[in-house]
């Protein structure tokens, strides 16, 4: 079946660099990829997704790159920020349903 | 903005016992999900449901079952609760169509003791 497979598990960065997130994926039918963010506590929430049929997405500090080819997708971060610090989840859709299949996380924490 | 709603923040139960999970929403959403989230592992599916009585399981369904009699209810049980199914557990909705989003409950962090 469908597998997502995401790194680094964690990630440090100072505050204003740059922070990339990387997800692969098996399903070569797999046309949805949403990111979430989920902050200490709280719910995850969409932050930025991407469909097949395009390349780059971006909203502000925050971009998605997709790689049909390679099957694998990025997230960027520009300019981090302290409350950029959480845990970020990639996910695909399995073809043919409405079900997600989730990378197992990366904890990005944005240095002061 | 749609809300979903788990009934408990904190749960702590004993091996052994039966557990009920709620998660209701007010939308009329057709789609509902129920993962587990646990350190390392990310959201790992359990069950979902497209519709009233309909139930498909997802990647980890052993220890576990799931009711929907109305389509703003659904509700997860542990038949008999372990020790590892000690986690949190997000409810999730989603309009018709997988491009639509989730949008998550607020968790249920469960202790089996």
């Amino acid at each position: 079946g469908e597998n997502v497979e995401q790194h680094p598990s964690t990630l440090s960065v100072q505050e204003g660099d740059s922070a990339v997130i990387k997800c692969t994926y098996s399903d070569s039918a797999s046309n949805y990829f949403p990111w979430y963010k989920q902050e200490l506590g709280k719910r995850p929430q969409l932050i930025i997704d991407i469909r097949s049929n395009v390349g780059e997405k971006k909203d502000q500090r925050i971009a998605v790159t997709l790689n049909k080819t390679a099957k694998h997708f990025s997230l960027h971060i520009t300019e981090t920020q302290p409350e950029d610090s959480a845990v970020y989840f990639c996910a695909g859709t399995t073809s043919g349903t409405y079900k997600y299949i989730f990378g197992t996380g990366t904890r990005l924490k944005v240095l002061a | 903005d749609v809300k979903v709603t788990q009934s408990s923040r904190y749960l702590v139960k004993r091996t052994g016992e039966k557990v009920f999970l709620e998660c209701v929403q007010d939308m009329d959403h057709e789609n509902m999900f129920w993962y587990r989230q646990d350190p390392g592992l990310g959201l790992r599916l359990i069950y979902f449901s497209y519709d009233v009585k309909m139930k498909e399981k997802g990647d980890i369904p052993e220890g576990y079952s799931v009711s929907r009699e109305k389509k703003e209810r659904f509700s997860l049980i542990l038949e008999s609760a372990s020790t590892n199914q000690t986690s949190m557990y997000l409810c999730a909705i989603s309009l018709q169509g997988p491009q639509n989003g989730y949008t998550f409950g607020s968790g249920t962090r469960l202790t089996v003791v």
